[in-house]
């Protein structure tokens, strides 16, 4: 399994731009790299997934450089309602025998 | 809609009791998975199952057994329940070759006196 490495915890006000990195030196050729977002009390929920480059949904961006050892999950304008722990997960997900890790998260705090 | 149901939100056990957490979905995914949530530590896998009757061992399995008896059913069994197993347990599901997306239930916290 990759090690993972991300902030413990970040601030944020409303409507600023959020980027949570996440350091995965060891990524190895198979691995994708997916976000999770949970809200407290809450069982986590899929944000995106990505391989390489850039990937885009209706909820964030996800950046991936070439060397794919980090990546960066972008939250374009939060509000109150995106604070929630974020959960940066790498692993061969096209194998059905294959776990993730989801290590302990970054917990991200929107404040007015 | 999707849907992953766990038996308790919350359950209180005693020392030394036998513990049955249910979990259904309702998708018709092969994998299942339980988990666990402590503060300061994240979620950690106990075990997971992708088939009917298959279970693997996840990063803490010791103290918990599991049972996968039909498809949409995935229990999480403590032999004997201790103080150190007060926990947020949360079980998932997710599709064959799409373990990136898995869909969690609600989760059931444990408290073990």
């Amino acid at each position: 399994l990759a090690k993972t490495t991300q902030p413990i915890s970040m601030d944020s006000y409303e409507g600023q731009e959020v980027n949570i990195t996440c350091s995965h030196n060891n990524i190895a050729t198979n691995d994708y790299i997916t976000w999770y977002q949970q809200f407290p009390s809450q069982g986590p929920r899929f944000i995106i997934q990505g391989y390489k480059t850039k990937v885009t949904n209706e909820v964030a961006s996800l950046f991936i450089p070439a060397d794919r050892k980090s990546s960066t999950l972008s939250l374009p304008r939060v509000s109150l309602s995106d604070t929630a722990v974020y959960y940066c997960l790498v692993g061969d997900v096209r194998n059905s025998g294959y776990a993730l890790n989801f290590g302990k998260g970054t917990s991200l705090l929107v404040t007015p | 809609d999707v849907k992953v149901t766990q038996s308790s939100r919350y359950l209180v056990k005693r020392t030394g009791e036998k513990v049955f957490l249910e979990c259904v979905q309702d998708m018709d995914h092969e994998n299942m998975f339980w988990y666990r949530q402590d503060p300061g530590l994240g979620l950690r896998l106990i075990y997971f199952s992708y088939d009917v009757k298959m279970k693997e061992k996840g990063d803490i399995p010791e103290g918990y057994s599991v049972s996968r008896e039909k498809k949409e059913r995935f229990s999480l069994i403590l032999e004997s329940a201790s103080t150190n197993q007060t926990s947020m347990y949360l079980c998932a599901s997710s599709a064959p070759g799409a373990n990136y997306e898995q869909y969690f239930g609600p989760g059931t916290r444990l408290t073990v006196t």
